[in-house]
């Protein structure tokens, strides 16, 4: 069974930047496993934020940025807003399904 | 502005069907592959099944392999998910979401539709 993990809180002050990971269970995440992260904030839907490892959206602002990190998948917020206080969730394409980590929730303080 | 609009959820009892719709405007349906992604509350997401661009590669979970069907139709730029056989495990929100088939890509999400399965 593919399993996808990801941290389940982090806490960041405001301005400050953070590293959220996605890890894959049967090895390291690589390009090939096309990595998207989304946002979800309280009482809203998803909303796309990284495809494709680290190509941004054109509504994804420039603080947000993806990579891979030592066989995980990576976003990095730089500069953070209390607005970025959401839960995060990475997903992969491994196997020919796509899979969801269990989403990080990041808490601005 | 692209648009996705889902609707059919409600209340059904365990064994019981639903077909959800998801309305679509704003963008070349043509182009783009089409996935049903889902929430139980206050849960994390799950991806339920997808459709590409025509039609000709179609995926799902293995939780909902056997009796959810996804279909789309060009005429109507809406894409449906027939649910069959019913579970209270496949009470959630239902996401509609566009992706691009060829970069792997995911892009817009619907508001979601409530389905709750209970006796």
């Amino acid at each position: 069974q593919t399993v996808v993990t990801q941290e389940p809180s982090l806490t960041v002050s405001p301005g400050g930047t953070v590293t959220l990971t996605c890890a894959l269970n049967t090895g390291a995440v690589t390009g090939i496993d096309y990595p998207n992260w989304f946002q979800q904030r309280p009482g809203q839907a998803p909303r796309s934020l990284i495809h494709s490892t680290d190509k941004k959206h054109s509504w994804t602002p420039a603080r947000f940025s993806g990579s891979l990190l030592g066989g995980k998948a990576a976003l990095t917020l730089s500069g953070v807003q209390p607005e970025d206080e959401a839960d995060y969730y990475c997903q992969l394409y491994y196997g020919g399904a796509w899979v969801f980590g269990g989403g990080t929730k990041l808490t601005v303080l | 502005e692209v648009q996705l609009v889902e609707s059919g959820g409600s209340a059904v009892r365990p064994g019981g069907s639903l077909r959800l719709s998801c309305a679509t405007s704003g963008f070349n349906f043509d182009d783009y592959g089409m996935s049903w992604v889902r929430q139980a509350p206050g849960k994390g997401l799950e991806w339920v099944s997808s459709i590409n661009w025509n039609g000709g590669s179609i995926g799902y979970a293995d939780s909902v392999k056997g009796r959810f069907t996804i279909s789309r139709d060009k005429g109507k730029t809406s894409v449906y998910l027939q649910m069959n056989s019913l579970r209270a495990e496949d009470t959630a929100f239902y996401y509609c979401v566009t992706y691009d088939f060829w970069k792997y890509a995911w892009l817009f999400w619907g508001q979601g539709t409530l389905v709750t399965v209970s006796s």
